[in-house]
């Protein structure tokens, strides 16, 4: 059974910094591309990062580039999303989400989240 | 950057109801369209990827449609377990933009 478990989150002063963990079981993780994507609270989603099997390809959305850094170690089926500068609009959910590898790339499976707030 | 524009942004309908959601990309995306489900506090679940293609697992009455820039996911006949937010996604190029989601309620 594939599984995606963050952790990390919690509540943060803005301008501070945040390492967000994805442990994946259940699946062969260096095969994947991964993505970080959030949910601000009553809000919609919002895709943050991308990182390939092999990291390669990382992409960035603009909202947090140059501020979040996706890392990912293969060897402890290990996903990272570093977070500096952190402000309060970046407070959300922060999922881990697994891309398929079958054509047009959907992501197939999505951790439960760990909330992140910036907040003084 | 490729903006994911869904509507309407909310839609109250009765059980056995059909109903239809619209996803447009500002450029073409060919079939790089997939359509989410999320009920509260619960992660997204995927129902259909490439437009059109069913995934595994989800009821027969989920479909899509489209390819370029618009695209629909139709509920042919509405069941208590669907009133949800629905969101598309562009898996074309980075970023990997959603949608701003449909909030499903029941009339």
């Amino acid at each position: 059974e594939v599984q995606l478990v963050e952790s990390g989150g919690g509540l943060i002063q803005p301008g501070g910094s945040l390492r967000l963990s994805c442990a994946a079981s259940g699946f062969t993780f260096s095969s994947y591309s991964m993505n970080w994507v959030r949910q601000a609270p009553g809000k919609g989603l919002e895709w943050v990062s991308y990182i390939g099997n092999s990291p390669t390809y990382i992409y960035y959305a603009d909202s947090v580039k140059g501020r979040f850094t996706i890392s990912r170690d293969n060897a402890k089926n290990s996903l990272y999303l570093l977070m500096h500068s952190l402000r309060d609009e970046d407070t959300a959910v922060y999922y881990c989400a697994r891309e398929a590898r079958w054509n047009y790339q959907p992501i197939d499976y999505w951790g439960q989240g760990t909330l992140v707030t910036v907040s003084s | 950057d490729i903006q994911m524009t869904q509507s309407p942004s909310s839609l109250s309908a009765s059980v056995g109801d059909r109903v239809t959601i619209t996803c447009r990309a500002s450029q073409s995306i060919s079939r790089y369209l997939n359509w989410y489900q999320q009920k509260p506090g619960k992660a997204p679940k995927l129902l259909i990827y490439g437009a059109s293609s069913l995934q595994s697992g989800v009821p027969s009455r989920f479909s899509g449609s489209g390819s370029g820039t618009d695209f629909t996911l139709t509920v042919s006949s509405l069941q208590p377990e669907d009133f949800a937010a629905y969101y598309c996604q562009q898996s074309y190029s980075s970023p990997y933009s959603f949608g701003q989601g449909t909030k499903l309620e029941i009339k």
